[in-house]
């Protein structure tokens, strides 16, 4: 099955500043990419997304990018506010039932 | 995007008993999602419900200890059986939903402690 590594695991930035999650995935096959953000004690919510015929996908100041061949994507998050603080959880969807399989999450910290 | 209704938000049970959850949501669908978010973890899918066949259950969990309904093409439960303090975690479903904006929805989520 589909398995998902992110890193880093904390992220801490000053205001202003970008922030960069990466995610690696093993199922060659996975063809759709989403990135969550998670407040605490809220559910995820869905902040952009990619498939995989697409290389790069930008929504005002929040980016993902994929490779392919390496088997890789990055969420790029730029000018970060101290609101960009939570939960951040990348996952792919392999070849089966569609479902989705996530990475541990990325903890970022936005200091103004 | 679908609108999710998941109840309750949160209980408080003793060990031994059992607690259904509910996931209601306002278009149809055909597959709905399962996940346990234990505290500061990752998401894990549970399993997967369709409509009108058995669910298909991931690695470690059992139909026995999670039951699961899905009568129709909006509604689903989860049952967690039996309930130790292992248990205690948050519940969660969730719905693929195609269209412009192609994604999976999540419910609000049960924050389950069991005592």
């Amino acid at each position: 099955g589909e398995n998902v590594e992110q890193h880093p695991s904390t992220l801490s930035v000053q205001e202003g500043d970008s922030a960069v999650i990466k995610c690696t995935y093993s199922d060659s096959a996975s063809n759709y990419f989403p990135w969550y953000k998670q407040e605490l004690g809220k559910r995820p919510q869905l902040i952009i997304d990619i498939r995989s015929n697409v290389g790069e996908k930008k929504d005002q100041r929040i980016a993902v990018t994929l490779n392919k061949t390496a088997k890789h994507f990055s969420l790029h998050i730029t000018e970060t506010q101290p609101e960009d603080s939570a939960v951040y959880f990348c996952a792919a969807r392999g070849n089966s039932w569609g479902k989705l399989q996530f990475g541990a999450g990325t903890q970022v910290v936005v200091t103004p | 995007s679908a609108v999710i209704s998941q109840k309750p938000s949160r209980d408080i049970c003793q060990r031994g008993t059992s607690l259904t959850i509910q996931c209601q949501v306002d278009s149809q669908v055909t597959m709905m999602f399962w996940y346990r978010q234990q505290p500061g973890q990752s998401l894990t899918l549970i399993a997967t419900a369709n409509q009108g066949s058995e669910a298909t259950y991931e690695s470690g969990f059992v139909i026995d200890k999670f039951p699961i309904s899905r009568p129709n093409l909006t509604f689903s439960t989860l049952t967690v059986s039996n309930m130790s303090p292992e248990d205690s975690s948050i519940y969660l479903c969730s719905v693929e939903v195609a269209g412009v904006r192609y994604g999976y929805t999540f419910g609000s989520g049960t924050r389950l402690t069991v005592v």
